[in-house]
């Protein structure tokens, strides 16, 4: 089946630190969702993307769908405390309709 | 909170046994769709319907059954459990087949023992 590959695994930022994060996949997606998800949680959608360069922003959050097709980016500015949890990314290949999630990324922030 | 419910939160039960974990979607969302998320482990797809049909269906295993109703809420059932069952089961609706945006409920914890 597909496999999203989502870097970093984990990181551990300072408080007012810029992130970036990404997924890729081995074929074409045809839509990309970001999710971040507290322990114990259900995920919480944060940006859908569903064309190729899209640039989406939500808050101090921006998104981007890659031209390839095959990539997504997170990025995160200014982080704060409460950004802490994992950032799950989400796609949909062009055939099926299964939708795949990332491995996810971990952040922590350090105040 | 996402619209979204699932019931029980918790539930602790013993091997061998058969449980049902029922959602209800978001008002006016056609699709749900089942997640398994083992410990530290990513979401899972399990399978979704729309609108009270099968429209994928992901790495279910055959012990597992879904059904969504026509008041469009969906029960999951396990049954044969096992050990390895226990993880957190989600459920996320969206507003139709092709519209991608799934909003996930609070999840329910399932321990097997």
């Amino acid at each position: 089946g597909q496999q999203l590959n989502q870097s970093p695994q984990s990181m551990f930022i300072q408080e007012g630190e810029d992130v970036s994060m990404n997924c890729t996949s081995s074929s074409i997606f045809n839509t990309w969702l970001w999710y971040k998800q507290d322990p114990g949680e259900g995920p919480v959608l944060l940006i859908a993307l569903y064309k190729a360069g899209e640039l989406t922003s939500n808050g101090r959050l921006t998104a981007q769908f890659g031209i390839t097709r095959k990539d997504s980016f997170l990025n995160i500015s200014a982080s704060i405390p409460s950004d802490v949890g994992i950032y799950f990314c989400a796609g949909l290949p062009n055939t099926g309709n299964q939708f795949y999630f990332g491995t996810g990324t971990s952040l922590t922030v350090i105040p | 909170d996402s619209g979204v419910t699932q019931t029980p939160k918790h539930l602790i039960t013993a091997t061998g046994q058969r449980v049902t974990l029922r959602c209800s979607p978001r008002s006016g969302d056609l699709s749900v769709y089942w997640y398994q998320q083992s410990l530290d482990q990513g979401l899972q797809f399990l399978i979704q319907y729309y609108n009270g049909e099968e429209r994928a269906k992901g790495n279910i295993l055959e012990r597992f059954s879904a059904q969504q109703f026509p008041d469009l809420h969906s029960e999951l059932n396990l049954s044969s459990l096992e050990l390895g069952d226990s993880a957190l089961y989600f459920c996320a609706s969206s507003e139709a087949a092709t519209h991608y945006e799934q909003y996930f409920g609070p999840g329910t914890r399932l321990t097997v023992t």
